[in-house]
């Protein structure tokens, strides 16, 4: 079946570093999301990338779809504390089963101050 | 406001009890969905329905069960037969049945089993 694997698993990073996680799928998307759980809460839905190829940005955030569509990555330019939580992809088949959403394992963020 | 509510937040239950989770929504969204999270683990899909009185097995529907006989409503039965349920259990809706967009959590329910 579609697998989404997706690292670095934790990221430990001092305020104002950048930080990066990575998303892989064994298939072709049609499109992927990204997530934002914070600790004890429940997941956030932070943006979703359709075209291949596609760069979006929310305000430190940059999101990117790969031209093969198999694979993402966020991008967050000087990390704050209000960064940290664990963010999922979770990436969308073509064609059949395209109602399912299949989640990665997530990347989870501490930012020291 | 707008939104989707799940209940109870927090459920003991002894071995071999089942056990209903309840899930609203008033978002007019289509699409519903039961997740599971194991600590440390991504979301896992139990079962999804795009529209009322249709639903599918997801990749760990084994031990669960699901109805929607209404479009704001989507509960989950989380049966004796489910060997491991102590976990956190997450609905979530999207709207139209093409399931395009982002999906809306609930803040979730905890199952511990005793």
């Amino acid at each position: 079946g579609q697998q989404v694997m997706q690292i670095p698993q934790y990221q430990h990073v001092q305020e104002g570093e950048d930080f990066t996680t990575y998303c892989n799928s064994s298939t072709t998307l049609s499109n992927i999301q990204w997530y934002k759980q914070r600790p004890g809460g429940h997941p956030v839905f932070l943006i979703q990338l359709v075209k291949s190829g596609e760069v979006k940005k929310q305000k430190r955030l940059t999101f990117q779809f790969g031209e093969a569509k198999k694979n993402s990555s966020l991008h967050i330019t000087a990390t704050q504390t209000t960064d940290v939580g664990t963010y999922f992809c979770a990436g969308r088949k073509i064609g059949a089963n395209a109602g399912k959403s299949t989640f990665g394992d997530g990347t989870t963020l501490t930012v020291k101050p | 406001d707008g939104g989707i509510t799940q209940s109870p937040k927090y459920l003991f239950r002894k071995e071999g009890q089942n056990v209903t989770l309840s899930c609203e929504q008033n978002l007019n969204h289509d699409a519903m969905y039961w997740y599971r999270q194991d600590p440390g683990q991504g979301l896992r899909l139990i079962y999804y329905s795009q529209i009322v009185n249709d639903f599918q097995k997801g990749d760990i529907a084994e031990g669960y069960s699901v109805s929607r006989e209404k479009k704001e409503s989507f509960p989950l039965t989380v049966t004796s037969a489910q060997k491991n349920p102590t976990a956190f259990y997450l609905c979530a809706s999207t709207f139209g049945t093409a399931a395009t967009g982002g999906l809306f959590f609930g803040e979730g329910s905890r199952l511990t089993v005793l």
